[in-house]
Order: C-alpha cells, then structure tokens, then sequence
C-alpha cells in the first residue's frame, strides 16, 4: 500500500533561519504530493501541492519538489517566522482520490 | 464556497454511549472522506462515497462504526458503543468531481473532537 514518511520533530528554529523537512513516499501509480499545515486547534490547511514529476508547488515562501526518482518532496522555507509555528504534514492522494499522510512535523520558530 | 463544515466541533461522552457527527461538504463536490487523526500522527482515512455510494472501507472502521450519504450531499459518522480508544479528531474533507479544477486536492473541515469517558 501506500505510505508516506515524514522527518521526524521537534524542529525548533531561530527566526529566519532555513527550513527543511523531509518527505518519501512510496506509492503504486502516479499521486499527487501535498503539504499541509496545522495549527493548534484548527484544522488542516492545504500548503502547496504538485502533481506530476518535477513539478515545484510554492505559498507563502514555501516550496517543495516532486522528485519521481527518489520519491520525495522535501519541504523548504529559506527564511522562517514565529508565525510559521505549526504541525506540517506530507500527504499523497492516489488516482482513487483518498490520502495517505505522514505522522507530521511539528516545527516551533523563537524569536 | 462556504467551505467544509462539521458538526459538532467537540463531543464527550461515556463509554458505551452511541455517538453521531455530521458532515456538510462543499457543495458541487460529490467525493467525501472521512479521516481519523490521533494525537502525535497524522490523519487515517477511514471511508470514501462518491455521491452516495460508499466505495471503500478501511480496515480501521470495526462493525461499530456506520457512515451514511444518503442523498449524495452530508454525511454522517456513527460510533455505537464507544469505547476509550475512540477518543480522537474526525476529520472530513471533500473534492470536486475529475472533470472539476483541483479534482485531486482535499478540502478539509475543521474537524469533531470526541472524548470517551
């Protein structure tokens, strides 16, 4: 089946530092990627997506490729806020539509 | 577009007791999801309707869980005699048909919260 695996956290960062976190997946056909954003007591907010191979979804200064030969799609930010201080999650949806998520991120920014 | 809503936002209950949650989608979508999140992971997909046709289960939805559509528009997630290890978010999310812009993308609720007693 598919599955999604995600960096594991904490992550804490000073504000404006780099951001990277890790995504692989494995999955039968071709998914779409999706990152999603959390924050505390809110639901999941769609971040950026791609859909097909080498595709670049970018928001809010983020971004992230879809890379077919090492099943990834890495989330990177180059220059973080406090504001950005959430649970971040990778995600894929099959051709059927539904989604497989990895276990999150949670990502704390000091000022 | 008034986006993906549920209700209720929070729900606690005694073990035992049965337990209903609503969803109302986006209303040109005709796909549904239901997903189970627990703390620290992130959202299991627990069943799928295109319209009003159930079309997949997951092994996570035991004899005690029930979801409906019956008019292809809510939905709705029934837990009969809930038990601690019920305690979670419920999330739903819908999507636009293939034919519609952004077929494969999730819209998603804010989520129920339930608390077994």
């Amino acid at each position: 089946g598919n599955s999604v695996t995600q960096m594991e956290g904490p992550v804490t960062l000073s504000e404006e530092a780099f951001l990277t976190i890790n995504c692989t997946y494995t999955a039968t056909g071709y998914p779409s990627l999706f990152w999603y954003v959390q924050y505390p007591g809110e639901g999941l907010q769609l971040l950026l997506k791609a859909t097909k191979a080498d595709d670049k979804g970018s928001n809010k200064g983020f971004e992230a490729t879809y890379r077919k030969e090492t099943t990834s799609f890495h989330l990177e930010k180059g220059s973080v806020q406090v504001s950005d201080s959430a649970v971040y999650f990778c995600a894929l949806t099959s051709n059927a539509g539904k989604s497989t998520f990895g276990d999150g991120t949670t990502l704390t920014v000091k000022p | 577009d008034t986006g993906v809503s549920q209700d209720p936002r929070h729900k606690i209950t005694k073990r035992g007791q049965n337990v209903t949650f609503r969803c109302d989608p986006i209303s040109e979508h005709n796909r549904l999801y239901w997903y189970r999140q627990t703390l620290g992971q992130g959202p299991e997909f627990l069943t799928y309707f295109q319209n009003e046709a159930q079309l997949e289960k997951s092994r996570l939805l035991s004899d005690r869980f029930s979801a409906e559509r019956p008019k292809g528009s809510f939905s709705t997630l029934e837990i009969q005699h809930t038990e601690q290890g019920d305690s979670a978010m419920y999330l739903c999310a819908s999507s636009p048909p293939p034919s519609g812009r952004n077929y494969n993308e999730q819209f998603f609720g804010p989520g129920t919260r339930l608390t077994v007693l």
